[in-house]
Protein backbone atom coordinates (compact mmCIF):
# COMPACT_ATOMS: atom_id res chain seq x y z
CA UNK A 1 0.00 0.00 0.00
CA UNK A 2 1.53 3.61 -0.80
CA UNK A 3 1.02 5.97 1.55
CA UNK A 4 -0.50 9.47 0.07
CA UNK A 5 -1.19 12.13 2.53
CA UNK A 6 -3.23 15.26 2.53
CA UNK A 7 -2.68 18.64 4.95
CA UNK A 8 -4.80 20.00 6.36
CA UNK A 9 -7.55 17.99 6.67
CA UNK A 10 -9.79 20.61 6.96
CA UNK A 11 -9.99 24.48 6.27
CA UNK A 12 -12.19 27.43 6.57
CA UNK A 13 -11.33 30.34 4.42
CA UNK A 14 -13.34 33.87 3.91
CA UNK A 15 -14.55 34.62 0.67
CA UNK A 16 -12.08 36.07 -1.64
CA UNK A 17 -8.78 34.86 0.18
CA UNK A 18 -6.51 32.34 -1.37
CA UNK A 19 -5.67 29.34 -0.43
CA UNK A 20 -3.51 25.91 -0.74
CA UNK A 21 -3.23 22.54 0.41
CA UNK A 22 -0.44 19.77 -0.01
CA UNK A 23 -0.44 16.05 -1.38
CA UNK A 24 2.54 13.94 -0.46
CA UNK A 25 3.58 10.84 -1.69
CA UNK A 26 5.92 8.19 -2.22
CA UNK A 27 8.50 10.19 -4.55
CA UNK A 28 9.86 6.31 -6.31
CA UNK A 29 8.15 4.75 -9.28
CA UNK A 30 6.04 8.27 -9.88
CA UNK A 31 3.50 7.38 -12.90
CA UNK A 32 0.87 10.10 -12.58
CA UNK A 33 -1.02 12.24 -9.93
CA UNK A 34 -4.54 13.24 -9.92
CA UNK A 35 -6.77 15.82 -7.94
CA UNK A 36 -10.32 15.77 -7.82
CA UNK A 37 -12.72 17.43 -6.34
CA UNK A 38 -15.55 16.36 -4.65
CA UNK A 39 -18.79 18.53 -3.49
CA UNK A 40 -21.57 17.15 -0.94
CA UNK A 41 -23.90 14.85 -2.72
CA UNK A 42 -22.60 14.93 -5.75
CA UNK A 43 -19.55 12.75 -7.86
CA UNK A 44 -16.08 13.41 -7.66
CA UNK A 45 -15.02 15.32 -10.40
CA UNK A 46 -11.29 15.40 -11.98
CA UNK A 47 -9.38 18.46 -11.77
CA UNK A 48 -6.06 17.89 -12.93
CA UNK A 49 -4.23 14.80 -14.44
CA UNK A 50 -0.25 15.47 -13.18
CA UNK A 51 2.47 13.72 -14.92
CA UNK A 52 5.90 15.42 -15.32
CA UNK A 53 7.74 16.84 -12.87
CA UNK A 54 7.68 20.43 -12.20
CA UNK A 55 4.23 20.41 -14.11
CA UNK A 56 1.70 23.25 -13.44
CA UNK A 57 -1.90 23.01 -14.88
CA UNK A 58 -4.53 25.74 -14.17
CA UNK A 59 -8.09 25.95 -14.37
CA UNK A 60 -9.69 29.12 -13.76
CA UNK A 61 -8.97 30.12 -10.43
CA UNK A 62 -7.68 26.41 -9.30
CA UNK A 63 -4.00 25.69 -10.07
CA UNK A 64 -1.54 22.75 -9.03
CA UNK A 65 2.17 22.04 -9.09
CA UNK A 66 4.00 18.88 -9.15
CA UNK A 67 7.53 17.75 -7.47
CA UNK A 68 8.29 14.33 -8.25
CA UNK A 69 11.26 14.27 -6.96
CA UNK A 70 10.59 15.30 -3.32
CA UNK A 71 7.14 13.79 -4.19
CA UNK A 72 4.64 16.42 -3.40
CA UNK A 73 1.98 18.51 -5.68
CA UNK A 74 0.49 21.88 -4.26
CA UNK A 75 -3.24 22.43 -5.60
CA UNK A 76 -3.68 26.73 -4.63
CA UNK A 77 -7.27 28.39 -5.14
CA UNK A 78 -6.92 32.19 -5.16
CA UNK A 79 -9.95 34.60 -4.30
CA UNK A 80 -12.03 30.87 -3.05
CA UNK A 81 -15.85 31.32 -3.67
CA UNK A 82 -18.33 29.72 -1.45
CA UNK A 83 -19.01 27.03 -4.47
CA UNK A 84 -15.10 26.11 -3.98
CA UNK A 85 -16.46 24.32 -0.93
CA UNK A 86 -15.87 20.51 -1.65
CA UNK A 87 -13.29 18.26 -0.07
CA UNK A 88 -10.59 18.36 -2.59
CA UNK A 89 -8.54 14.48 -3.48
CA UNK A 90 -5.65 13.79 -4.64
CA UNK A 91 -4.56 10.08 -6.11
CA UNK A 92 -1.42 8.73 -7.17
CA UNK A 93 -1.71 5.81 -9.97
CA UNK A 94 0.72 3.27 -9.29
CA UNK A 95 0.96 1.45 -12.65
CA UNK A 96 2.85 -1.99 -11.61
CA UNK A 97 -0.85 -2.81 -9.66
CA UNK A 98 -2.75 -1.99 -13.29
CA UNK A 99 -5.10 0.76 -12.54
CA UNK A 100 -4.74 1.14 -8.96
CA UNK A 101 -5.03 4.52 -7.16
CA UNK A 102 -3.99 5.43 -4.01
CA UNK A 103 -6.50 8.09 -2.85
CA UNK A 104 -5.38 10.55 0.22
CA UNK A 105 -7.74 11.29 3.06
CA UNK A 106 -8.54 14.67 1.49
CA UNK A 107 -8.37 18.52 2.56
CA UNK A 108 -11.92 19.68 2.94
CA UNK A 109 -12.30 23.40 1.90
CA UNK A 110 -15.35 25.34 3.21
CA UNK A 111 -15.59 29.14 1.81
CA UNK A 112 -17.42 31.47 4.18
CA UNK A 113 -19.13 34.18 2.65
CA UNK B 1 -17.47 11.95 -20.24
CA UNK B 2 -18.77 8.90 -19.21
CA UNK B 3 -22.19 9.64 -17.07
CA UNK B 4 -23.15 6.98 -14.36
CA UNK B 5 -26.16 6.33 -12.41
CA UNK B 6 -25.73 4.74 -9.31
CA UNK B 7 -28.48 3.50 -7.08
CA UNK B 8 -29.63 3.51 -4.16
CA UNK B 9 -28.12 7.19 -3.16
CA UNK B 10 -28.53 6.43 0.05
CA UNK B 11 -29.70 3.51 2.57
CA UNK B 12 -30.38 2.54 6.30
CA UNK B 13 -29.74 -1.11 6.66
CA UNK B 14 -30.23 -4.08 9.88
CA UNK B 15 -27.00 -5.93 10.56
CA UNK B 16 -27.45 -9.31 9.07
CA UNK B 17 -29.13 -8.08 6.08
CA UNK B 18 -27.42 -7.62 2.46
CA UNK B 19 -28.10 -4.37 -0.20
CA UNK B 20 -27.11 -4.93 -3.97
CA UNK B 21 -26.06 -1.07 -5.41
CA UNK B 22 -25.91 -0.55 -9.26
CA UNK B 23 -24.22 1.19 -11.55
CA UNK B 24 -25.15 2.26 -14.80
CA UNK B 25 -23.12 3.84 -17.64
CA UNK B 26 -24.06 5.51 -20.59
CA UNK B 27 -20.78 3.76 -22.85
CA UNK B 28 -19.28 0.83 -23.00
CA UNK B 29 -16.33 0.90 -20.48
CA UNK B 30 -13.81 -1.65 -20.20
CA UNK B 31 -12.46 -0.74 -16.90
CA UNK B 32 -15.07 -0.59 -14.01
CA UNK B 33 -14.41 -0.48 -10.13
CA UNK B 34 -16.22 -0.26 -6.63
CA UNK B 35 -14.41 2.22 -3.97
CA UNK B 36 -15.44 2.51 -0.65
CA UNK B 37 -14.73 5.27 1.72
CA UNK B 38 -15.25 4.98 5.41
CA UNK B 39 -15.63 7.78 7.44
CA UNK B 40 -12.24 9.63 7.98
CA UNK B 41 -10.48 7.38 5.83
CA UNK B 42 -9.70 7.49 1.61
CA UNK B 43 -11.06 5.94 -0.76
CA UNK B 44 -10.24 2.91 -1.01
CA UNK B 45 -10.15 0.21 -3.89
CA UNK B 46 -12.45 -2.67 -3.25
CA UNK B 47 -12.03 -4.81 -6.80
CA UNK B 48 -12.17 -4.28 -10.29
CA UNK B 49 -15.53 -5.35 -12.04
CA UNK B 50 -14.49 -7.48 -15.47
CA UNK B 51 -16.85 -8.26 -17.94
CA UNK B 52 -17.43 -11.87 -18.50
CA UNK B 53 -15.08 -13.35 -15.18
CA UNK B 54 -14.91 -13.09 -11.65
CA UNK B 55 -14.03 -9.57 -10.14
CA UNK B 56 -10.43 -8.94 -9.29
CA UNK B 57 -10.51 -8.11 -5.68
CA UNK B 58 -8.09 -5.83 -3.87
CA UNK B 59 -6.31 -7.21 -0.57
CA UNK B 60 -8.70 -7.41 2.63
CA UNK B 61 -11.51 -7.85 0.61
CA UNK B 62 -13.08 -11.18 -0.47
CA UNK B 63 -15.61 -12.12 -3.17
CA UNK B 64 -18.00 -13.83 -0.42
CA UNK B 65 -18.53 -10.20 1.50
CA UNK B 66 -18.48 -8.37 -1.91
CA UNK B 67 -20.03 -10.42 -4.74
CA UNK B 68 -19.57 -8.59 -7.80
CA UNK B 69 -21.33 -9.11 -10.74
CA UNK B 70 -20.70 -7.26 -14.66
CA UNK B 71 -23.05 -8.70 -17.03
CA UNK B 72 -22.26 -6.35 -19.78
CA UNK B 73 -19.86 -3.23 -20.28
CA UNK B 74 -22.19 -0.98 -19.30
CA UNK B 75 -23.68 -1.96 -16.09
CA UNK B 76 -22.22 -3.47 -12.62
CA UNK B 77 -23.71 -4.30 -9.40
CA UNK B 78 -21.91 -4.75 -5.94
CA UNK B 79 -23.52 -6.53 -2.95
CA UNK B 80 -22.49 -6.04 0.67
CA UNK B 81 -23.38 -8.88 2.63
CA UNK B 82 -24.16 -9.92 5.89
CA UNK B 83 -23.91 -6.39 6.98
CA UNK B 84 -22.26 -4.96 10.29
CA UNK B 85 -22.75 -1.31 11.58
CA UNK B 86 -18.16 -1.11 10.30
CA UNK B 87 -19.81 -1.94 6.46
CA UNK B 88 -21.34 1.83 7.01
CA UNK B 89 -19.49 3.89 4.35
CA UNK B 90 -19.97 5.74 1.05
CA UNK B 91 -19.96 3.36 -1.71
CA UNK B 92 -18.67 4.62 -5.22
CA UNK B 93 -18.58 3.13 -8.62
CA UNK B 94 -15.93 4.31 -11.19
CA UNK B 95 -14.84 4.04 -14.80
CA UNK B 96 -11.93 4.57 -16.41
CA UNK B 97 -12.11 5.57 -20.35
CA UNK B 98 -8.92 4.69 -21.33
CA UNK B 99 -5.78 3.76 -18.96
CA UNK B 100 -4.23 6.76 -16.81
CA UNK B 101 -7.22 8.90 -17.64
CA UNK B 102 -9.32 10.38 -14.64
CA UNK B 103 -11.83 8.26 -13.18
CA UNK B 104 -15.25 9.33 -13.49
CA UNK B 105 -17.69 8.39 -10.65
CA UNK B 106 -21.63 7.27 -9.92
CA UNK B 107 -22.79 9.91 -7.23
CA UNK B 108 -22.13 7.11 -4.26
CA UNK B 109 -24.34 4.83 -1.80
CA UNK B 110 -24.34 6.04 1.78
CA UNK B 111 -24.49 3.38 4.02
CA UNK B 112 -25.84 2.92 7.59
CA UNK B 113 -25.69 -0.47 8.95
CA UNK B 114 -27.49 -0.33 12.47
Amino acid sequence: ILNVEQSPQSLHVQEGDSTNFTCSFPSSNFYALHWYRWETAKSPEALFVMTLNGDEKKKGRISATLNTKEGYSYLYIKGSQPEDSATYLCALLNPPRGNQFYFGTGTSLTVIP
Amino acid sequence: SAVISQKPSRDICQRGTSLTIQCQVDSQVTMMFWYRQQPGQSLTLIATANQGSEATYESGFVIDKFPISRPNLTFSTLTVSNMSPEDSSIYLCSVEASPGSPLHFGNGTRLTVT
